[in-house]
């Protein structure tokens, strides 16, 4: 399996919803990142979790929440969110931090 | 940190030779990767360099001078599916140590008949 996976590949949700985004990896990499990427700009680094821990927040707002359940899964909890946040969110896994990434086909979020 | 600089935008007949450019100013360079990413989907990875010289991969090479902060990504045999955005992501060690590579803004190649 050379793949990330997510879900859902869309969203919708309301100012008021809680949402969760997945990913999950079974290439026994040890580094998954969350990436906010708008329309025409470069991927924007969010959270790096190595080896299932939190290694870096890129000061993101508090409404957004990562967990990495075990070393295959990825989430990224959403709660009252803002219309600015609606972006493509990418998941993407590496060996180690810092090596060519594996990037998931992402979650096009949309906050209405 | 890194300034990484890359052309917006790009054209190029099918069939022909593109060279896109990256350039970066880094304290601490420890790797250079290229990838694609097609309209509405992930970037994929295509190249990494992190000594001087070429890599070829097919259809594509990517090239690196470090001495002076410079790659290009070389697309050979010009394909309509090549159009897509190219990203240039830089790592280096000097940011704390995080070694996570920095995207430049990506240059969008769009490949004509």
């Amino acid at each position: 399996d050379t793949e990330v996976t997510q879900t859902p590949k869309h969203l919708v949700m309301g100012m008021t919803n809680k949402k969760s985004l997945k990913c999950e990896q079974h290439m026994g990499h040890r580094a998954m990142y969350w990436y906010k990427q708008k329309a025409k700009k470069p991927p924007e680094l969010m959270f790096v979790y190595s080896y299932e821990k939190l290694s870096i927040n890129e000061s993101v707002p508090s409404r957004f929440s990562p967990e990495c359940p075990n070393s295959s899964l990825l989430n990224l909890h959403l709660h009252a969110l803002q219309p600015e946040d609606s972006a493509l969110y990418l998941c993407a896994s590496s060996q180690e931090v810092g090596d060519g990434y594996t990037f998931g086909s992402g979650t096009r979020l949309t906050v209405v | 940190g890194q300034n990484i600089d890359q052309p917006t935008e790009m054209t190029a007949t099918e069939g022909a030779i593109v060279q896109i450019n990256c350039t970066y100013q880094t304290s601490g360079f420890n790797g250079l990767f290229w990838y694609q990413q097609h309209a509405g989907e992930a970037p994929t990875f295509l190249s990494y360099n992190v000594l001087d010289g070429l890599e070829e991969k097919g259809r594509f090479s990517s090239f690196l001078s470090r001495s002076k902060g410079y790659s290009y990504l070389l697309l050979k045999e010009l394909q309509m599916k090549d159009s897509a955005s190219y990203l240039c992501a830089v790592r280096d060690h000097s940011s704390g140590g995080s070694y996570i590579p920095t995207f430049g803004r990506g240059t969008s190649l769009i490949v004509h008949p």
